[in-house]
């Protein structure tokens, strides 16, 4: 299995920031990688796919980078929206597919 | 629009079959896209279990592999996920999606809880 790892596991930040989360896959990807938001109750939303393309309707502050092991989400000037739990996920292999084990953005 | 709705019973007996119904409208299944089963413990992150495409053919998380059952009614348009063998530690939220071949979970359902108690 491909084992996907995100840090922080909870990040603490003011409206207004600018904040990254890191997502590192155990094993090349290439750019197979989707980043996820989900707020209490609610299913995941697609942010990002492909590393950095960002999905129709999704705010320009999100952007997405890296390839291969490494990659990040960043959220440039954070709304009161933006305040939940954020999942990459590696869509290469399906031998499962994967998911990483979530960071809170928490209000400061 | 996409949009996808679980269905089925919320509280399964230990040992006995957890079955759920995802009903998909804005999209025929035949048209294609692989059709998923994500689930997701309370507090916890997100476990795929496995996927069909409208053809039949399914592959599944191998933790789970010998426990579950996809399949798919195109005349009805939606597909249904059976996992034999419940203990607690199948209570989870259930989510229906959509996906393809490196296309990312890009619709999902509401989810449903699924409490596995005697």
């Amino acid at each position: 299995d491909i084992q996907m790892t995100q840090s922080p596991s909870t990040l603490s930040a003011s409206v207004g920031d600018r904040v990254t989360i890191t997502c590192r896959a155990s094993q090349s990807i290439s750019s197979w990688l989707a980043w996820y938001q989900q707020k209490p109750g609610r299913a995941p939303k697609l942010l990002i796919y492909k590393a950095s393309s960002l999905e129709s309707g999704v705010p320009s502050r999100f952007s997405g980078s890296g390839s291969g092991t490494e990659f990040t989400l960043t959220i440039s000037g954070l709304q009161p929206d933006d305040f939940a739990t954020y999942y990459c996920q590696q869509y290469y292999s399906y031998s499962p597919y994967t998911f990483g084990q979530g960071t809170k953005l928490e209000i400061k | 629009q996409v949009q996808l709705q679980e269905s089925g019973p919320g509280l399964v007996k230990p040992s006995e079959t957890l079955s759920l119904t995802c009903g998909v409208s804005g999209y025929s299944i035949s048209r294609g896209y692989y059709w998923g089963w994500i689930r997701q413990p309370p507090g916890k992150g997100l476990e795929w279990i496995g996927s069909i495409y409208h053809t039949g053919s399914t592959y599944s998380n191998s933790s789970l592999k010998s426990r579950v059952t996809i399949s798919v009614d195109t005349s009805k348009n939606q597909f249904s996920l059976k996992l034999s063998s419940v203990t607690a530690a199948d209570t989870a939220v259930y989510y229906c999606a959509r996906h393809g071949p490196h296309v990312p979970f890009d619709y999902w359902g509401q989810g449903t809880l699924v409490t596995v108690s005697s």
